[in-house]
Formats: C-alpha cells, structure tokens, sequence
C-alpha cells in the first residue's frame, strides 16, 4: 500500500519560532501534495496545494508567508510555520496524490505553541 | 463549489448492529469522486470507500458500502455487523475528476461514531 510518514508526530515550541513539518511518500512518488490543518473536533482544511517544482497554491485566507510550504522532490513536501502564536497550536496533515483520485494521508503533527 | 454536509455530528450504535452515516452533496462538475474516511483518536485518516460519479454500482468493502443515490446527492455510508473498533470520527469527501489530478477534497464535519458494547 501507499505509505505517507509525516515527522514529528508532535513539537511544543515557543512563541515567536518556526516550526518546519516534513511529509514524505515513503513507497511512491507524489507530483501533488496536500497540507491541511484541524481545530479540535472540527473538520480538515485544506491550506495549500503544492506541485513538486513550483510553488504553492495557497487557499483563500491563509498567509502565505506565516506557511511556506515547499516540495522539493517527488516524495517531500514540507511545512514551516514561521513565527509561531498560539493561534497557530493545531493539527496540521499532509496528504500525497498517487493517482488521479487517490490521495494517502499522513498520520498528522500536532504543533502546541506556547 | 463543492459542499459536503454531514447532518449527524453524533451517533451511538451497538454493537453488531448496521448503521448508516448520512452524506449529500452539492458540485457543478460533471464529473466526481466521493470518499469516505475514518479518523480514530490517533489522528490519521484511514481510507474507507470510493465512488466515482460515473460508477454504475454501489461500491462496497468487506463491510463497508456506499449508498450512492445520484439524483438525491447523497452518498451514505453503511457499516454492517459494526464493531467496536469502528467507534471514530468519519469524515465524507468529494474531489472533481477532471482527468489531470491535482483536486482539492473537499470535507464534510464529521460524524462521531460511538459503538456500545
């Protein structure tokens, strides 16, 4: 099967600093990577759309340059939360595309920012 | 656009009984994928079920199946013989199917499902 690892499974960091999220297709390669964020007890987000070479497609709403997202290959996506607030304490899920519908999630970061 | 409305936030079940987790939808595409998925308190996203918008049959795994009504919009999913293991959040998904890849899934809010021994 598809297997999507996302690392660290959770990270507790201050205020002020950057946090980056790695998500990798461990077992296929992924052009298109997905990063979506989950309040507690809420539904997923979709933040951004990134396309392996290219830049990010971000949705409305979110600040680009708070979630930097880059896919450098074909099985890494990453996500980095700069300048972190507690506002920004969530569950954030990356997702990879294998074919042209099916996407393998990864098992989620918790990120706490305190 | 696409919408996704789970009208169940919560449901308790017993065990070994079926039980159906309701799902409609809205899109303009012609063209479609509905998913469903199962996220335990550990977080990740399990696969469920698929149906594509074009796919004569119900699909169905092991005890799973999707009650697809197209002309409703709704896309249930049924658990049969549901076990304890089955007690998560589920999440109902649709995806356009443009043929080139790269679509957003689009979620419902959930459905948390508690089974009863």
């Amino acid at each position: 099967g598809a297997v999507v690892s996302q690392h660290p499974s959770w990270v507790i960091c201050k205020s002020g600093t950057s946090v980056k999220i790695e998500c990798r297709s461990l077992d296929f390669q992924a052009t298109t990577m997905f990063w979506y964020r989950q309040f507690p007890k809420q539904s997923l987000m979709l933040m951004a759309t990134s396309n392996e070479g290219s830049k990010a497609t971000y949705e409305q709403g979110v600040e680009k340059d708070k979630f930097l997202i880059n896919h450098a290959s074909l099985t890494l996506s990453t996500l980095t939360v700069t300048s972190a607030h507690p506002e920004d304490s969530s569950f954030y899920i990356c997702s990879a595309e294998r074919d042209t519908y099916e996407q393998y999630f990864g098992p989620g970061t918790r990120l706490t920012v305190t | 656009a696409q919408k996704i409305t789970q009208t169940q936030p919560g449901m308790f079940v017993q065990e070994k009984e079926a039980v159906t987790l309701d799902c409609t939808y809205d899109t303009s595409d012609p063209s479609y994928g509905l998913f469903w998925y199962k996220q335990p308190s550990s977080g990740e996203m399990i696969f469920l079920i698929y149906q594509g918008s074009y796919d004569q049959q119900n699909a169905t795994e092991g005890r799973y199946s999707l009650n697809f009504q197209k002309a409703r919009k709704s896309a249930n999913l049924v658990i049969s013989a549901s076990q304890l293991g089955d007690s998560a959040m589920y999440f109902c998904a649709m995806r356009a199917s443009r043929g080139f890849g790269n679509e957003k899934l689009t979620f419902g809010t959930g459905t948390r499902l508690t089974i009863i021994p």
